[in-house]
Parts: structure tokens; sequence; C-alpha cells
């Protein structure tokens, strides 16, 4: 089973703040995700990476940086944060490209943010 | 991304079934997802379909209709532990971005 750990698992912060997200995957996985996820949206993907340095945009980029430091660390960064980013953040990791076997999103626990 | 859609709520007797739709934009596809989520925790994988028809896994089974943009998921001999939330994901425009819907939350009852 892949291990998917994010920190920290709930954070606040005030307007204007700046909040750094962390993401780390032992598997080796070559892709790794950044998804919000809000009521009535479902989950939201916001940047993903397909490797160390490499980084592609999502639905929802607006507001937010991210970079992938190793294969096993992917950071979100939000340096000025708003209100409107007050959400459960999952990070999620998967093997490759391929068929069903490296299909799998394997999502990490979750981080709880309120922007005040 | 990709107009992934399904109902916001389901219910069903537990020793029941319930099926679980999903429709999506047909443009691009490359498979589609299901994923369980259970209150206060992160998705768990269930199931990955690429072609048309039915695949049977036991307690869940999926169905796919790629001319149609529609698939279900179908949980047969409910349980009380089966209330969950279940999310449809397309995989587009390759097999490595993946879109949710927002989730179909199923409620079993005794």
């Amino acid at each position: 089973e892949a291990a998917v750990t994010q920190s920290p698992r709930n954070k606040v912060t005030v307007t204007g703040g700046n909040v750094t997200l962390s993401c780390r995957q032992t598997n080796s996985h070559n892709y790794m995700y950044w998804y919000r996820q809000d009521t009535g949206h479902g989950l939201r993907l916001i940047h993903y990476s397909y490797g160390a340095g490499n980084l592609q945009i999502g639905d929802v980029p607006d507001g937010y940086k991210a970079t992938r430091t190793t294969q096993e660390d992917f950071f979100l960064l939000l340096e000025l944060a708003s209100p409107s980013q007050t959400s459960l953040y999952f990070c999620a990791s998967k093997e490759g490209t391929g068929g069903p076997s490296q299909n799998t999103l394997y999502f990490g626990a979750g981080t709880r943010l309120s922007v005040l | 991304g990709q107009g992934v859609e399904q109902p916001d709520n389901l219910m069903s007797v537990e020793g029941t079934f319930a099926r679980v739709n999903c429709t999506y934009s047909t443009s691009g596809f490359n498979g589609l997802s299901w994923y369980q989520q259970r209150e206060g925790h992160a998705p768990v994988f269930l199931s990955y379909v690429v072609l048309d028809g039915l695949k049977d896994s036991g307690h869940f089974s999926t169905f796919l209709s790629r001319s149609n943009g529609y698939s279900y998921l179908l949980l047969t001999e409910l349980q009380i532990k089966d209330s969950a939330s279940y999310l449809c994901a397309v995989s587009w425009p390759n097999y490595n971005v993946l879109y949710f819907g927002s989730g179909t939350k199923l409620t079993v009852e005794p």
C-alpha cells in the first residue's frame, strides 16, 4: 500500500498570510497531485507534477504555487491566503501512465485549512 | 473539468442494492475510476474501467457506456458500513489527470 503523508493536518491562518502545505510519498511514484475539496464542488485539481522539478497546472491554480523538490516531496504554497482558500486539501500520488494497475490515485489524509 | 456529473444523494436499504450514476463529456476519454470516501477520510480506489460493459468485482460492479458518456457503480447486498460518498473520476486528456465529480452520498438504512 502506497503511503502518502500530509502535514500539517490542520492549519489556521489570517487573510494575507503565507502557508505551505507539505506532502511526501514513499513509493517512488512518478505523479503527484494537489486537490481541494469543497461541498458542492467535489475534488478540484490545483497542480500536479510528473517528477522532480516539473509542474503542471490543473483546473483551479489561481492563488496557488507548487513545487516538486524531489521524487517524494510536493509542496503547495499560498503566498497571500484569502478566505476563499478555506478548504480541505488532499495530496495524491500515482505510479505512472498505462493500464489500470498504474492508474490508481493514493491519497493522503488531508489538510484542513482555515483562512480567517 | 470534463463535465463529470453525479447526483448528490442516494438512499437504500440494508440487504438490497444501490446504483450510483455518473455522466461525463465523452471527448478525449481515457478511462473512468470510482472511489469511496467515508466521512472525514481520504478517497479510496474501488475500480477502473475503460471498456464498455459490466465489470463484476463482487460487492462492487461497474458499468460503462463510452458512446453515451455514462457509468454506474452497483453495490449489492448492502451493509450499513457501505454508507459513504462515492466519487466518479474521468481520466482526461490522458491517463495522468483525473477529474472528479462532486460525489454521491449513499445512505444505507436498516
